[in-house]
């Protein structure tokens, strides 16, 4: 079946620095990528959606300058948590739409120290 | 404003014995409907999905039901085995929109040997 892959799978970073975590989709294109986060314990709360080519759109309450998305290619989105505070710390998941589901990443565990 | 809903957080059933998970919706908007399990740190595990112009589908031990009057969907397993231990999360959908999935709070399942 489809693949999603993120990297990288855990990071850990300091107050104030900025962190680039990828998602790729393995053997299929998708113009659409979506990015979700999750707390410890909680539901899987959607961040945004990627577009390919295009502007992300932003789901209520989620910073668009604190979370850059890109997504630059139909196989690779990326999302950057810029000036990382702990609050941030959290495990965020980036999918996409094969034929009839959508596909998950791994994951990426953030700690911000 | 939960629209999708898992109201018991966790359920313990014995090996062999059918384990049911129901999910409640409010959005009529909503049009198809999947199954994830996961594991903590792991990205979502897609099991099953249904579309709303049926109310039954089946996949080996799982099975999905949908009620729309009710806004009610279930997905059983039979038998349950420990393997199936894991937390499962309904998912939902208008497809006519962008797509988004909406989550539930999920199911913590306990499968005793």
């Amino acid at each position: 079946g489809a693949v999603v892959s993120q990297h990288p799978s855990r990071v850990i970073c300091k107050s104030g620095t900025s962190v680039k975590i990828e998602c790729r989709s393995l053997d299929f294109q998708a113009t659409t990528m979506f990015w979700y986060r999750q707390f410890p314990k909680q539901s899987l709360m959607l961040m945004a959606t990627s577009n390919e080519g295009s502007k992300a759109t932003y789901e209520q309450g989620v910073e668009k300058d604190k979370f850059l998305i890109n997504h630059a290619s139909l196989t690779l989105s990326t999302l950057t948590v810029t000036s990382a505070h702990p609050e941030d710390s959290s495990f965020y998941i980036c999918s996409a739409w094969g034929s009839y589901e959508q596909y998950f990443g791994p994951g990426t565990r953030l700690t911000v120290t | 404003d939960q629209q999708v809903k898992q109201n018991s957080p966790s359920l313990s059933v014995q090996e062999g014995r059918i384990s049911i998970l129901n999910c409640d919706y409010t959005n009529s908007m909503f049009d198809y409907f999947l199954w994830y399990k996961k594991y903590p740190a792991e990205g979502p595990t897609f099991l099953i999905s249904i579309s709303s112009i049926k109310d039954k589908n089946e996949d080996g031990r799982f099975t999905v039901f949908l009620n729309k009057s009710a806004k009610h969907l279930s997905l059983h397993i039979v038998p349950s085995q420990p393997g199936d231990s894991a937390v499962y999360f309904c998912a939902a959908c208008h497809t006519g929109a962008n797509s988004k999935l909406t989550f539930g709070k999920g199911i913590t399942l306990s499968v005793r040997p």
